[in-house]
């Protein structure tokens, strides 16, 4: 069975800080891993799809990481504003899948 | 560009009875995604159609099966309802072609049903 595991769970943080969440992946059979930002009452919407080793994806002020030879991707947020407040899930698709398997998602919270 | 689309918002139905959610992909998207999130749960892989086929489907019962038809849109049906099947069932779409932009899944905004 695949397992995807995201950490932490939830994280409170205030305006202005800077953070970061952790998705581990299968190292073998790799061929994607997204991340998605999930708001209340809204459809996910994809921030990175990312595919090589190494790579780096970058959309204003989020930014994300890839390792798969370890099997990990880091999400980071800089300066936190309170409209970054949502679930952040991170997705893997293996070779022989068309499927995405989902972590559970860290859910930030961002104080004014 | 309309995204993803899928009715009913929520839907109420008692045990025993059928479900039947709907889903419209992106104009010009072949492929179709269903996804169901329990409480507690993560987002959990249900069935995956493109051109009309079932492609792959995840670990639950024969109960949940569904279709695409010649316009791309697809239903998921939940037959003999049981209460943990009470959950938002998400719909995605992607272009299923070699490519970048192929990887993109694209979400509709879910049905909520609740069986009572």
């Amino acid at each position: 069975i695949l397992n995807v595991e995201q950490s932490p769970q939830s994280l409170h943080v205030q305006e202005g800080d800077s953070t970061n969440f952790t998705c581990s992946f299968p190292s073998s059979n790799f061929y994607a891993l997204h991340w998605y930002r999930w708001e209340t009452a809204k459809s996910p919407e994809a921030l990175f799809v990312m595919t090589l080793n190494g790579d780096e994806k970058k959309k204003g002020r989020i930014s994300a990481t890839l390792n798969t030879k370890e099997g990990y991707s880091y999400l980071y947020i800089k300066g936190s504003q309170p409209e970054d407040s949502a679930t952040y899930l991170c997705a893997f698709r293996g070779r022989s899948q068309g499927n995405l398997i989902f972590g559970k998602g860290t859910k930030l919270s961002v104080k004014p | 560009e309309a995204g993803v689309t899928q009715s009913p918002t929520h839907l109420i139905k008692t045990r025993g009875q059928q479900a039947t959610l709907r889903c419209s992909p992106i104009s010009g998207h072949t492929s179709v995604y269903w996804y169901q999130q329990a409480l507690g749960l993560g987002l959990q892989f249900l069935l995956w159609y493109d051109e009309g086929e079932e492609r792959n489907r995840g670990n639950f019962p024969p109960r949940f099966s569904g279709r695409q038809f010649p316009n791309y849109s697809s239903e998921l049906n939940v037959n003999a309802l049981e209460l943990e099947d009470s959950a938002l069932y998400l719909c995605a779409s992607t272009l299923n072609i070699a490519g970048a932009n192929s990887y993109e899944q694209y979400f509709g905004p879910g049905t909520r049903l609740t069986v009572t």
